[in-house]
């Protein structure tokens, strides 16, 4: 069984460009969060969509948008690129939306803004 | 808000040595812990959760961890570490919210094990 895909795998932008990320979920779940990962930190919550519908929202600006589309999978777009949003952005897939549920991640996207 | 603090950056330990990395966590609900490894240039995987029941909680790869109400601790031990435990750890709660849920996690403890 495939897990949490996500894709590119690497990429380079320039500062105020765009960029959207992509992530397919394991099979039969219905959830997807996603993360940023700087560099020696912890994942940072950026967003949680559940239903197609957004759930839950971390401190990112407006810049930051996400979508889930009807096949659950999702996108997230970062729109007018800082250096600042150099890392390593991770995606997690779990079955239901609650708390008590387990998230599987994919192995990110590592975007380097120049 | 949730908090979640992994007291040491990093951990050096010899190989067949014990094992533990501290975390505690700041929550005025109950509250559900997880501990994840990250190997280099990987994604995140679960080692193990607590959600209720039994405050000692098994994993995978022979971690376990003790959930502690009154010290909001969960602390990850292992009786005997080996080389290739060496990875990145991170504690994480779960927070509920606007009919969904967030992650929040710590830091993080780099686990480098010595030959």
């Amino acid at each position: 069984d495939a897990g949490v895909t996500q894709s590119p795998t690497h990429l380079i932008k320039t500062r105020g460009q765009h960029v959207t990320l992509r992530c397919s979920p394991i099979s039969g779940h219905k959830s997807v969060s996603w993360y940023q990962q700087v560099l020696g930190q912890g994942p940072q919550f950026i967003f949680q969509y559940y239903e197609k519908e957004e759930r839950g929202r971390g401190n990112f600006p407006d810049r930051f948008s996400a979508r889930q589309f009807p096949n659950y999978s999702s996108e997230l777009n970062v729109n007018a690129l800082l250096l600042g949003d150099s890392a390593l952005y991770l995606c997690a897939s779990s079955l239901v939306g609650g708390k008590n549920t387990e998230a599987f991640f994919g192995q990110g996207t590592r975007l380097t803004v120049v | 808000a949730q908090s979640v603090t992994q007291l040491d950056s990093q951990v050096p330990v010899f190989e067949e040595a014990p094992v533990e990395l501290r975390c505690n966590y700041s929550s005025s609900v109950s509250v559900y812990l997880f501990w994840y490894v990250q190997y280099p240039n990987q994604g995140l995987q679960l080692l193990l959760k607590y959600l209720s029941g039994s405050t000692l909680v098994k994993g995978i790869n022979g971690f376990e961890a003790e959930f502690n109400k009154s010290q909001t601790s969960f602390h990850l031990r292992k009786p005997s570490v080996h080389i290739s435990d060496t990875a990145e750890y991170f504690c994480a709660v779960t927070q509920s919210g606007g009919g969904g849920f967030k992650t929040i996690f710590g830091a993080g403890t780099r686990l480098f094990v010595k030959a």
